[in-house]
This record gives structure tokens, C-alpha cells and sequence, in this order.
């Protein structure tokens, strides 16, 4: 059973528009949240972060939201550009650990021009 | 910048034999992880290494193994490959066990036929 699930495989967003993908997890004793970049035939990149202890969480265009009570985060890209296309994984950590990170499937953002 | 490579892009190999992945790291990080990634499942930890000669099994360790002999290298080795490890295998490294400091190689597709 996924514990981390981005149920949107894809998302296409005009130009200069938000983007906004989504991320819900089952185990409430996830303490760190975190989001990946992968661009084809590279590995992923670490985007953005949050701690349990905030719901928000901004880095220029980027923000992370989160909703402990849903479980759910979210990550805000305004505004949108072509070079973000990409596919974004969502993780989940216990007490902030790289060697207990569990990731969702992730998302393919296509940004058209 | 922190590097982590990956011999072997591309595989293809026959059910039955034995493959080994290679992972080296050039910034002389203390941990290191081997992750498959497929659709729709995101990233699943197989073995995670935490100093020279030390392992530990991730989520889904069964039909692999891994070698840690230098601080720099980890290997991953299907002992007898089936068609179901035919996967996207993802290296990384990180300095401290903090999740927000992975760093990732650019991936090996292993098709198993």
C-alpha cells in the first residue's frame, strides 16, 4: 500500500500560469516533506522542502504547501515557464531521514508556450 | 558540484545472469542508495549503505545484493536476473542521513529478457 500518492500522473499548464501538483500521504507520522525535479535521462533534483512544523514554505517561484490535518501538500510554480517541465516526485520522511524517504509516483508537468 | 555516476545507461541482459550495476560518488559522502524506479510506483529503496563495508536492506531487497568495499563505490548485483528487474535503477549519495542532501545519478535501464 502506497503511502505517498500523487494520483495525477500529468498536468499541462499554459505559459506563465500556476501549476499546481498535489500529494497525499497516509502515515501521520511523516515529519518532512519534500519535492524532486527529474528531467529525461537525468536523476532527480531536490526542489523544495517543508518541515511538519510549518504549512508553507517558499523558494522564488516555488512554494510547498501543508495540510496536516488532510495529509495532503501541494506544490505552487508561478509563474509556469517551458524549462519546468519535468517530472515531479513528492516524498515523505520520518524525522527528516534520507534513509526513510518513501516517494510518490510522481507527475509529468508539460508547460506549453 | 556533487557527482554521482553511473557506469552503465543502458542493459540488456539475459534472464539468469549475473549483473552489476556500478555507483561512484566524488564527494566523499558517507551514505549511498540504490533505488528502482517504475511507473507508477515511484522510487523504492533497495539497499542503503552508511559507511564501508556496511548495508542495510531498503523496502524491496529481495533478489539483490550490494557491494561496499570503497568509500566512493556501490555496487548493486542481480545474482540471477529476471524479467521482472527491468527497471530504471537509480544510484545516490549524501553527506549526512538529512533527506534534503541526496544527491542522484542520471539512472540505468535494465531491460532483462
Amino acid at each position: 500500500d502506497q503511502q505517498v500518492k500523487q494520483n495525477s500522473p500529468s498536468l499541462s499548464v499554459q505559459e506563465g500560469r500556476i501549476s499546481i501538483l498535489n500529494c497525499d500521504y497516509t502515515n501521520s507520522m511523516f515529519d518532512y516533506f519534500l519535492w524532486y525535479k527529474k528531467y529525461p535521462a537525468e536523476g532527480p533534483t531536490f526542489l523544495i522542502s517543508i518541515s511538519s512544523i510549518k504549512d508553507k514554505n517558499e523558494d522564488g517561484r516555488f512554494t510547498v504547501f501543508l495540510n496536516k490535518s488532510a495529509k495532503h501538500l501541494s506544490l505552487h510554480i508561478v509563474p509556469s515557464q517551458p524549462g519546468d517541465s519535468a517530472v515531479y516526485f513528492c516524498a515523505a520522511s520520518l524525522s527528516g531521514s534520507a534513509r526513510q524517504l518513501t516517494f510518490g509516483s510522481g507527475t509529468q508537468l508539460t508547460v506549453l508556450p | 558540484d556533487v557527482k554521482v555516476t553511473q557506469s552503465s545507461r543502458y542493459l540488456v541482459k539475459r534472464t539468469g545472469e549475473k549483473v552489476f550495476l556500478e555507483c561512484v560518488q566524488d564527494m566523499d559522502h558517507e551514505n549511498m542508495f540504490w533505488y528502482r524506479q517504475d511507473p507508477g510506483l515511484g522510487l523504492r529503496l533497495i539497499y542503503f549503505s552508511y559507511d564501508v563495508k556496511m548495508k542495510e536492506k531498503g523496502d524491496i531487497p529481495e533478489g539483490y545484493s550490494v557491494s561496499r568495499e570503497k568509500k566512493e563505490r556501490f555496487s548493486l548485483i542481480l545474482e540471477s536476473a529476471s524479467t521482472n528487474q527491468t527497471s530504471m535503477y537509480l544510484c545516490a549519495s549524501s553527506g549526512d542521513r538529512v533527506a534534503n542532501t541526496i544527491y542522484f545519478g542520471e539512472g540505468s535501464w535494465l531491460t532483462v529478457v
